[in-house]
């Protein structure tokens, strides 16, 4: 078990250009969330899958972020026509639901939109 | 609104020098209290989880407390190698209800040798 991967770890992109990011969860995990997280905050939930299913999506993911999870195994989250507004951190986490809540995080992905 | 406050912003302490972080809650329902520790340019890494009032877990030098309206971090003797970003989050409402999942903003923890 080698954790939560994500790729890439760091991204710079001129405004207007669509990113995706990918997150590889520990392999027995059925959860896998997005977070967002900006300097000196915590992390702000995006969006949670259960297998493939999208069970939720925050009020903060706008018609611009869309999120897979093909065959419940990786996720990918794609940001289209990027602003200067999303530059943050992009966490993905993942858990097993009969074992409770604790979520297990990658290292992030750090956008930095120009 | 639920919500989740952690206190000090700051802290920093001489080695050996023990204290306690504070994280207090007002959620509808509280299914569980985490705690993480987040290095710089890291996610968060998962320390405890605690589910009722009364509860407490021990790692190392860290032990977590919980009540019915906030949590403590108790740090005993730290060293500077437990400098980091102390994240607290709560889990609220219903099971699945992930966008219950609430993070405070947490407390930099700064360790002096």
């Amino acid at each position: 078990d080698t954790g939560v991967s994500q790729d890439p770890r760091h991204k710079i992109t001129k405004r207007g250009q669509n990113v995706t990011f990918r997150c590889d969860p520990i392999s027995e995990h059925n959860r896998l969330y997005w977070y967002r997280q900006t300097l000196g905050q915590g992390p702000e939930f995006l969006t949670y899958f259960q297998n493939e299913a999208q069970l939720e999506k925050s009020r903060l993911l706008s018609d611009r972020f869309s999120a897979e999870r093909p065959k419940g195994s990786f996720s990918t989250l794609e940001i289209q026509r990027t602003e200067q507004g999303d530059s943050a951190m992009y966490l993905c986490a993942s858990s097993f639901s009969p074992r409770g809540y604790e979520q297990y995080f990658g290292p992030g992905t750090r956008l930095t939109v120009t | 609104e639920d919500q989740v406050t952690q206190s000090p912003e700051a802290l920093r302490l001489q080695e050996g020098e023990s204290s306690s972080l504070n994280c207090s809650y007002t959620v509808s329902g509280l299914r569980g209290l985490f705690w993480y520790r987040q290095d710089p340019g890291k996610g968060p890494e998962f320390l405890f989880t605690l589910y009722s009032a009364g509860e407490e877990k021990e790692k190392e030098r860290l032990k977590a407390t919980l009540t019915k309206k906030e949590s403590f971090l108790h740090i005993t003797a730290p060293k500077p190698e437990d400098s980091a970003t102390y994240l607290c989050a709560v889990q609220a409402g219903g099971y699945s209800s992930a966008s219950k999942i609430i993070f405070g903003s947490g407390t930099r923890l700064s360790i002096r040798p």
